[in-house]
């Protein structure tokens, strides 16, 4: 089984730039997740999808950062403008469905912001 | 006061030693509750799943609940230089959406 495929693995930008992540969850898996994982603390969750409807942004600061989910299948993440203290590593991760399901997460994307 | 909290560490161990990696809660709601190990530049992995209090033992790794204190532990026995890692604990915030909540992460450095 094909894992959780993100890319791009790292990303440097100035201030100010925009930037997207992009995220392809395990084949059947309805549900998506973008956590936030900043340096030296544990994952955050940015947005949550069911197929392709959203269940949970409350930790999404919406005046920067925008999310979708094509067909219910692939994500993105966008960032515009960045902030330096944007500087984390965005982790996608899917499951069959919602509730006491296992997460599987990707390798992550590394973003540095100068 | 953080939902769940952990203690980053860093924890260095010979190689053949038991470890014991800690958590705490702060809600009583949570029943579920997970161990991920987090290798550098890699996504976190499930290690362990717990629900509700007890013991659950897989291969060397326990993992323990104490609902009653609020209390989540790792043991790891006959610890090897590749558990050196982060150890992620995550408790379920909604049954209803499936959300985890994590812990700040322990790294962890077994040396041979």
């Amino acid at each position: 089984e094909a894992g959780v495929a993100q890319s791009p693995r790292y990303k440097i930008i100035e201030k100010r730039q925009s930037v997207a992540f992009w995220c392809n969850p395990i084949s059947g898996h309805a549900t998506l997740y973008w956590y936030q994982q900043i340096l030296g603390q544990g994952p955050k969750l940015l947005i949550q999808f069911q197929n392709n409807g959203v269940v949970d942004d409350s930790q999404l600061p919406k005046d920067r950062f925008s999310a979708e989910r094509l067909k219910g299948v692939d994500s993105t993440l966008k960032i515009q403008p960045a902030k330096l203290e944007d500087s984390a590593v965005y982790l996608c991760a899917s499951s069959l469905g919602t509730g006491a399901n296992v997460l599987t997460f990707g390798a992550g994307s590394r973003l540095t912001v100068l | 006061q953080k939902e769940v909290e952990q203690d980053p560490g860093p924890l260095s161990v010979p190689e053949g030693a038991i470890v014991s990696l800690n958590c705490t809660y702060s809600n009583s709601a949570f029943q579920y509750f997970m161990w991920y190990r987090q290798y550098s530049r890699k996504g976190p992995e499930l290690l362990m799943y717990t629900y509700s209090s007890g013991n659950k033992e897989d291969g060397r790794f326990t993992a323990q609940v104490d609902k009653s204190s609020k209390y989540i532990s790792l043991f790891i026995r006959d610890s090897q230089p590749s558990d050196s890692a982060t150890y992620l604990c995550a408790t379920l915030g909604s049954s209803n959406t499936g959300k985890l909540i994590f812990g700040q992460g322990t790294t962890l450095q077994v040396k041979p």
